[in-house]
């Protein structure tokens, strides 16, 4: 089956504006998570969406929010985008919410760089 | 504040020797440790697992060390292969709620 895919790959933004990312878990699951990947700080953990509600919630200001859709897939929007917020955003999905490691799947990640 | 510390960013390792790579926590209430890996361009896959009752869990040629007493676990690859070479991250979770990563580390498997 299909695996975790995520849109754009790419993405390149200036300072002060919005970018919305896209994230399709494998189908079936309906548990969502997000993670921002930087080289000083690895891999920090953002929120998780569970059937259309946020369950879990890392520690990231109000300019990172997200939501999920009837159908699961899940869209991440950062605001008034900041240098500091050039990361590789990586999501995962899971079949329920509180499954890890072999029970969750990530996808390739979208990289956003802020000029 | 990180809650999970990677000391070594990169690793260098000669083909069939031991890989140890290390991972140190902060809190003892996590109760779920895991590694993943990850290659360029790609996300973290699951490597190996370990749950706080025990404190060794072996996979094939990965095995995971925890020392609760020290918040400590490592990961042995042995022997080392060139597929080998990744950067591997070090996971933990007081189950049920956030996972916190490591910074990796950067395995290079020199043939």
């Amino acid at each position: 089956k299909a695996g975790v895919t995520q849109t754009p790959r790419y993405l390149i933004k200036t300072r002060g504006q919005q970018v919305t990312l896209s994230c399709s878990p494998i189908s079936g699951h309906r548990s969502v998570s997000w993670y921002q990947q930087t080289p000083g700080q690895g891999l920090q953990f953002l929120f998780e969406y569970f059937s259309e509600t946020q369950r879990n919630k890392g520690n990231f200001p109000g300019r990172f929010s997200g939501r999920q859709f009837s159908n699961s897939r899940s869209e991440m929007n950062v605001s008034t985008l900041e240098l500091g917020d050039s990361a590789l955003y990586l999501c995962a999905s899971s079949l329920s919410s509180g499954h890890w490691g072999d029970e969750q799947y990530f996808g390739p990640g979208t990289r956003l760089t802020v000029t | 504040d990180q809650q999970v510390k990677q000391n070594s960013p990169s690793l260098s390792v000669q083909e069939g020797r031991i890989s140890i790579l290390n991972c140190d926590y902060t809190n003892s209430m996590f109760d779920y440790f895991l590694w993943y890996k990850k290659y360029p361009a790609e996300g973290p896959t699951f490597l190996i697992s370990i749950s706080s009752i025990k404190d060794k869990n072996e996979d094939g040629r990965f095995t995971v060390f925890l020392n609760k007493s020290a918040k400590h676990l490592s990961l042995h690859i042995v022997p080392s292969q060139p597929g080998d070479s990744a950067v591997y991250f070090c996971a933990v979770t007081n189950t049920g709620n956030q996972f916190y990563f490591g910074t990796g580390t950067s395995l290079t498997v020199i043939p």
